[in-house]
């Protein structure tokens, strides 16, 4: 079975640049999620949909940071204007429930100058 | 919320050694706890799981955990290492029914031939 796909793998911005990073999930998973992991530490959940529904997304930095996942399927992660400090490897994954196991993409690593 | 701690941040070990990686967790609850491994360029997998029933879980090539309630612990354990086992390793815990996954800081093992 296909795994979680991600785009770009590799992304080099400016600070006070945006950015947008795409996520195709394993087919028939409901739950899509998309973690935040900067260097030395582990990811960190920002956003989870249920479907096209938004589960939870207290962690994500909303004045600067948005999330869609249209039609249920894929999903694109936005950062507008990006911040120095949002470096980091940015991991989508997806799991068939909202419990259980998680499946990660190849992750998409961002760095801001 | 939970938190994770993972208590080595690395790990250097000659080939044939016994691996034995920490990981605490801070919850009074139920939970469902996951070791996950990330090999050089590749992305995150799961290396085992624990839900419920016997606390000693076996995994893939050769790992087991085994879930402590008393000490709140889900150590990682392999008696003979590989160079192959080279990777970082994530132990990551949500509370039973919720989808919100925590996840330790990580450990970089690193297997010497």
């Amino acid at each position: 079975e296909a795994g979680v796909a991600q785009s770009p793998r590799y992304k080099i911005i400016e600070k006070r640049q945006s950015v947008a990073f795409w996520c195709n999930p394993i087919s028939g998973h409901a739950t899509l999620y998309w973690y935040q992991q900067i260097l030395g530490q582990g990811p960190k959940l920002l956003i989870q949909f249920q479907n096209n529904g938004v589960v939870d997304d207290s962690q994500l930095p909303k004045d600067r940071f948005s999330a869609e996942r249209l039609k249920g399927v894929d999903s694109t992660l936005k950062i507008q204007p990006a911040k120095l400090e949002d470096s980091a490897v940015y991991l989508c994954a997806s799991s068939l429930t909202g419990v259980g196991e998680q499946y990660f993409g190849p992750g998409t690593r961002l760095t801001v100058t | 919320a939970q938190s994770v701690s993972q208590h080595n941040h690395h790990v250097i070990l000659s080939e044939a050694a016994s691996l034995e990686l920490g990981c605490n967790y801070s919850y009074g609850g139920t939970v469902n706890l996951f070791w996950y491994v990330q090999y050089p360029g590749q992305h995150l997998q799961l290396l085992l799981k624990y839900f419920s029933g016997d606390p000693l879980v076996k995994g893939i090539k050769g790992f087991e955990a085994e879930f402590i309630k008393s000490k709140f612990s889900f150590n990682l354990r392999k008696p003979s290492v590989q160079w192959s086992d080279t990777a970082e390793y994530f132990c990551a815990v949500n509370a039973r029914g919720d989808y919100k996954l925590s996840f330790g800081a990580g450990t970089t093992v690193t297997v010497r031939a």
